[in-house]
């Protein structure tokens, strides 16, 4: 069925440091992907998206690029702050606007 | 972008009663919204998709007797955990969508932390 694995955390990281965090998914077609923030307390908060095959989603220094032939969508920062730290939801969107959404990644970026 | 505000943010309540949760779409319409439940350190789980003017549709294993979802506008939808029990307790988030086929995003509430005891 349709499925989405992330790298189990909590991954912690001292600050500047490079964050990767790995997302596979499976699905049929060919679903919008994206990568969610939570905030401790808070609902979810979309960091980025891609659409199709080789899209780069980016912002707030995040990337993920959407490889179909490997059905991942890992995301990547080059410098992580404090301000990072929060658990990262990798999900895929297939028909009826239903999200499944993978485990979650707890980040602790310690100064 | 678009803001999904729900209400509270958190409760306390006794087994046995009844709690209501809303979540209302501040600058859009809504014809569906989603629930989603999250234990702790754990993803969302999809618990229903809400429909305006029309029943929710509950995902598997989903009680939709303790759990009552009205659509009743555009702009609001609302959870009602009826019964509640401490294994209700757990963070309830909303979310709502705008626009149309893949372009659609997805909008969450601030979610709502229930503890019964």
């Amino acid at each position: 069925g349709d499925s989405v694995t992330q790298m189990e955390g909590p991954v912690t990281l001292s600050e500047e440091a490079f964050l990767t965090i790995n997302c596979t998914y499976t699905a049929t077609g060919y679903p919008s992907l994206f990568w969610y923030v939570q905030y401790p307390g808070e609902g979810l908060q979309l960091l980025l998206k891609a659409t199709k095959a080789d899209d780069k989603g980016s912002n707030k220094g995040f990337e993920a690029t959407y490889r179909k032939e490997t059905t991942s969508f890992h995301l990547e920062k080059g410098s992580v702050q404090v301000s990072d730290s929060a658990v990262y939801f990798c999900a895929f969107k297939a028909a009826g606007n239903k999200l499944t959404f993978g485990g979650g990644t707890r980040v602790l970026v310690k100064p | 972008g678009a803001v999904v505000s729900q209400h509270p943010s958190w409760v306390i309540c006794k087994s046995g009663t009844s709690v209501k949760i809303e979540c209302r779409s501040l600058d859009f319409q809504a014809t569906t919204m989603f629930w989603y439940r999250q234990f702790p350190k754990q993803s969302l789980m999809l618990m229903a998709t809400s429909n305006e003017g029309s029943k929710a549709t509950y995902e598997q294993g989903v009680e939709k007797d303790k759990f009552l979802i009205n659509h009743a506008s555009l702009t609001l939808s609302t959870l009602t955990v009826t019964s509640a029990h401490p294994e209700d307790s757990s963070f309830y988030i909303c979310s709502a969508h705008t626009g149309t086929g893949m372009y659609t995003e997805a909008f969450f509430g601030q979610g709502t932390r229930l503890t019964v005891v």
